[in-house]
């Protein structure tokens, strides 16, 4: 069975800041998708960007961006510019080929931007 | 935003009821899923539904039960809740070339 660890439970990060958030997982799958999402206060689950695991390019969305390293198993999210609406906790998330599959999540990082 | 809705958002109800919770959606996407989030977990799988009347257990289904009588919505079902069900329950959604999955706005649900 897929697991996704997230060692971090809690970080913060100034204003303005880059903050990087780790997640690793273990699977003897080839290909695959890995995910972020973001859940604020308000609780609502928001995708923050995904990755394929056969694509070798790291997936990039505005100020968020992901250091994908396939033999390590490693999947970090990197916040830039760090905002005080970055303030959430985050979700690492598995989801196994062919698609459309149940995600497994690690238990989340809960991240807070200090001004 | 996807457009799914859960109902009830919140419910308070006491040991050995029955309690459904509903999700529907409005993108006529294939897969429906229930998960539940407790701390310290992150978000575990319930049941999950890859078609009409098409359904699977996930990891956490002991004293669950889904139905999917139409593309729209998915129940779940707690046929005598207990302590232990007190969480949020979030239904998602997916059928994209993306596989990404759209979440609802989450049910908390406390068993008294």
């Amino acid at each position: 069975a897929q697991t996704v660890t997230q060692s971090q439970p809690e970080m913060s990060v100034q204003e303005a800041e880059t903050v990087t958030l780790s997640c690793t997982y273990d699977t003897s799958e080839s290909n695959y998708y890995l995910f972020w999402y973001k859940q604020p206060p308000s609780r609502q689950m928001i995708l923050v960007i995904r990755q394929e695991a056969y694509k070798q390019q790291n997936a990039t969305e505005n100020r968020f961006s992901v250091n994908f390293q396939k033999a390590a198993k490693s999947f970090s999210l990197k916040i830039s510019d760090s905002q005080l609406g970055d303030t959430a906790m985050y979700f690492c998330a598995f989801m196994t080929p062919p698609g459309n599959t149940p995600l497994v999540f690690g238990k989340g990082t809960r991240l807070s931007v200090i001004a | 935003d996807a457009g799914i809705t859960q109902s009830p958002r919140h419910k308070v109800t006491e040991t050995g009821t029955p309690v459904t919770l509903r999700c529907h959606q409005t993108e006529n996407h294939r897969y429906m899923y229930w998960y539940r989030q407790d701390p310290g977990h992150g978000l575990r799988l319930i049941h999950y539904s890859y078609g009409v009347k098409d359904t699977d257990k996930g990891e956490v289904s002991d004293g669950y039960s889904v139905s999917r009588s139409k593309t729209e919505d998915f129940l779940l079902t707690l046929e005598s809740a207990t302590s232990s069900q007190t969480s949020v329950y979030f239904c998602a959604i997916s059928g994209g070339a993306g596989n990404e999955q759209f979440f609802g706005p989450g049910t908390r649900l406390t068993v008294l």
